[in-house]
């Protein structure tokens, strides 16, 4: 069965680095995004990418974030200059075109620890 | 506004027993889509059910249960004789209705199942 993949699996940074989160969403799927979920806590969004642009995104997706689809297949999320509250698991996610009812398949995440 | 209310942060319940999660939700759309998703402790997010707003009929799949009533805004889980496989965080989530377009999921806070042998 098709899945949403992620690397890392864990990533460690210092504050103020750059960091590139990867996501390889399922393959006939339309739409894109990532959640980030700090520990204990909920699952919130960030962004959403339907072609080849953002559709929308929340107050915490700042001037720091950035996403691409650079190549087709692989879905990008950058933080420009990490902040320790930057600290938090990432998902990514995808579902096909169509009705919202679809739901949003979820890759297993990449924890991002700032130190 | 979306919102999602999961008013019970943990429980505990001995393997057997049935349990029932309860979700809480606000919106100003008339049509929307609830989703239930389980969080295993290698922290994954795994797609349990999908309920539309138009449809009220309740859903069984095996000891997994979803009692959607929209008079009281609530979309409750039950797992009936419960097993240690369930433990996990389990969520409620709800996105706004319309056919096509991007859209988020607006999580509730989670509630913490342990199912203990």
């Amino acid at each position: 069965e098709p899945e949403v993949t992620q690397t890392p699996s864990h990533q460690v940074t210092q504050m103020g680095q750059e960091v590139i989160l990867r996501c390889v969403p399922i393959s006939n799927h339309l739409y894109f995004y990532w959640y980030r979920q700090i520990l204990g806590q909920k699952v919130e969004f960030l962004v959403s990418f339907y072609n080849n642009e953002i559709s929308e995104k929340s107050e915490i997706f700042d001037d720091q974030f950035s996403v691409e689809r650079p190549d087709g297949s692989n879905f990008t999320l950058k933080i420009r200059s990490t902040k320790l509250e930057d600290s938090a698991m990432y998902f990514c996610a995808s579902r096909p075109g169509g009705s919202r009812a679809y739901e949003q398949y979820f890759g297993p995440g990449t924890r991002l620890t700032v130190t | 506004a979306q919102k999602v209310t999961q008013a019970q942060t943990e429980i505990s319940v001995v393997e057997k027993e049935d349990v029932t999660l309860d979700c809480v939700y606000e919106t100003r759309d008339t049509t929307y889509y609830l989703f239930w998703y389980k969080q295993p402790p290698s922290g994954e997010l795994v797609f349990l059910i999908r309920r539309n707003s138009f449809d009220e009929q309740n859903e069984i799949s095996g000891r997994y249960s979803w009692n959607f009533q929209k008079s009281t805004s609530s979309f409750n889980f039950t797992i009936t004789a419960s097993q240690v496989v369930d433990s996990a965080v389990y969520f409620c989530a709800l996105t706004p209705g319309g056919q096509t377009g991007a859209n988020n999921l607006f999580f509730g806070t989670g509630t913490r199942l342990t199912v203990i042998p």
